[in-house]
């Protein structure tokens, strides 16, 4: 079955860039999202369309895509952006699915 | 103010049978394809279904496939979920969330779940 990869957790101090990847095969084909996820609060989306930020997500937030490899990017990392980070495609255009999260540690 | 409000969960038997539901306020919900996404305990997330606008696409999860039914109504701005059969396994926090998707042609242009509930914690226990 599909799968999106995810590393389980990333590790930066303040002020650092941390990335977040996640590998899949249907990704040249299907764009992927990014969500943020607090502990005790529903998920929030910081990238759509593989590299679009909502409104109201800080710039720091960025994304990219390259091959099956898609890659959230904060710049400048802050406390308040700890969280676990998923990503989501499609494997078909009836499917979808998230990756397994990637907890980010400030 | 723009939120989505889940309700319904609660404890049942396995093999049980749970109806969710999500009110939608301070947007126009028809124009929305709304999806259910669920998060078992310590874990991550799990799509569960989608429902276009209308209710003419539905889409589930391999997992639950034969067992849950997903349904609107827009009239009264409202996104359900009839879970049956209910396995252990199903124990999670069940989201609801819109994504607004534009069409042009045959291209679709999909912006993501940008709103989700607070979620409705469903236990299957005996």
């Amino acid at each position: 079955s599909y799968e999106l990869t995810q590393p389980p957790s990333v590790s930066v101090s303040p002020g650092q860039t941390a990335t977040i990847t996640c590998s899949g095969n249907a990704l040249p084909k299907q764009y992927a999202y990014w969500y943020q996820q607090k502990p005790g609060q529903a998920p929030v989306l910081v990238i759509y369309k593989d590299k679009e930020r909502p409104s109201g997500i800080p710039e720091r937030f960025s994304g990219s895509s390259s091959g099956t490899t898609v890659t959230l990017t904060i710049s400048g990392v802050r406390a308040e952006d700890e969280a676990v980070y998923y990503c989501q495609s499609a494997d078909r255009s009836d499917s979808w699915m998230f990756g397994g999260g990637t907890k980010l540690t400030v | 103010e723009v939120q989505l409000v889940e309700s319904g969960g609660g404890l049942v038997k396995p093999g049980g049978s749970l109806r969710l539901s999500c009110a939608a306020s301070g947007f126009s919900f028809s124009t929305y394809t709304m999806n259910w996404v669920r998060q078992a305990p310590g874990q991550g997330l799990e799509w569960v279904s989608t429902i276009s606008t209308g209710g003419t696409y539905i889409y589930y999860g391999d997992s639950m496939k034969g067992r849950f039914t997903v349904s609107r109504d827009n009239a009264e701005n409202s996104l359900f979920l009839q879970m049956s059969s209910l396995r252990v396994e199903d124990t999670a926090v069940y989201y609801c969330a819109r994504t607004y998707i534009t069409s042009s042609g045959n291209s679709y242009s999909n912006y993501g779940m940008d709103l989700w509930g607070q979620g409705t914690t469903v236990t299957v226990s005996s």
